[in-house]
């Protein structure tokens, strides 16, 4: 099946942690992104990776980071995981960056730091 | 700053039409997304406006006014499988996606 999937899908694990989740897409599209989704829903762009080029949302701290092996994998890494940090947490990719480019997203991992 | 606004929740009845509209302010304007995310999933595309007017795709219609920075989305013959929420997001200047909280809708029989 063509998609955009991502492992886990739930993740309970303790403060100061170090845990990873790994994405993939099989659709061809050049760009991927990293999604966090609060618990008011919102949705807050963490990353974007497009032809080797990251571009990093300034908000975002830096024991988050994105680690890209090829253009069909993005996966994120968080270091001394903390309470805050629980969220679900969505990989997307799109045919290209900009214009007329709609996401295509994964099925979400829901990240509970106890 | 950048803004998009939604209602929070909406309740809507089996068969009926609902709205849901959704006003922006960003820096610069390309284009509006409406997404559906039912409860414990994906979000996933519903419609695109870039130019004024109505779009309208089988049940699902989005309208877009870029003067008054607003948009709705229209659903018609509504079924309890619309139970979701849906999300509102413009892309800016930069083509960077801006997203609003999401309306919770709620069909009842």
């Amino acid at each position: 099946d063509t998609a955009v999937s991502q492992t886990p899908k739930y993740l309970v694990t303790q403060m100061g942690n170090d845990k990873s989740i790994k994405c993939e897409q099989n659709l061809g599209h050049d760009t991927m992104y990293w999604y966090k989704q609060d618990s008011k829903k919102f949705l807050k762009i963490m990353f974007s990776y497009n032809n080797k080029e990251l571009i990093i949302n300034e908000t975002v701290p830096n024991r988050f980071s994105p680690k890209s092996p090829d253009k069909a994998h993005l996966n994120l890494h968080i270091n001394s995981l903390e309470l805050g940090d629980s969220a679900v947490y969505f990989c997307a990719s799109s045919p290209r960056t900009g214009e007329y480019s709609p996401l295509h997203f994964g099925n979400g991992t829901r990240l509970t730091v106890t | 700053g950048q803004n998009i606004d939604q209602p929070t929740e909406m309740t809507a009845t089996e068969g009926a039409i609902v709205q849901i509209n959704c006003t922006y302010q960003t820096s610069g304007f390309n284009g509006l997304f409406w997404y559906q995310q039912h409860a414990g999933e994906a979000p996933t595309f519903l419609s695109y406006n870039v130019l004024d007017g109505l779009e309208e795709k089988g049940r699902f219609s989005s309208f877009l006014s870029r003067s008054k920075g607003y948009s709705y989305l229209l659903l018609k013959e509504l079924q309890m499988k619309d139970s979701a929420s849906y999300l509102c997001a413009c892309l800016d200047s930069n083509y960077q996606l801006i997203w609003g909280a999401g309306t919770k809708l709620i069909i009842k029989p």
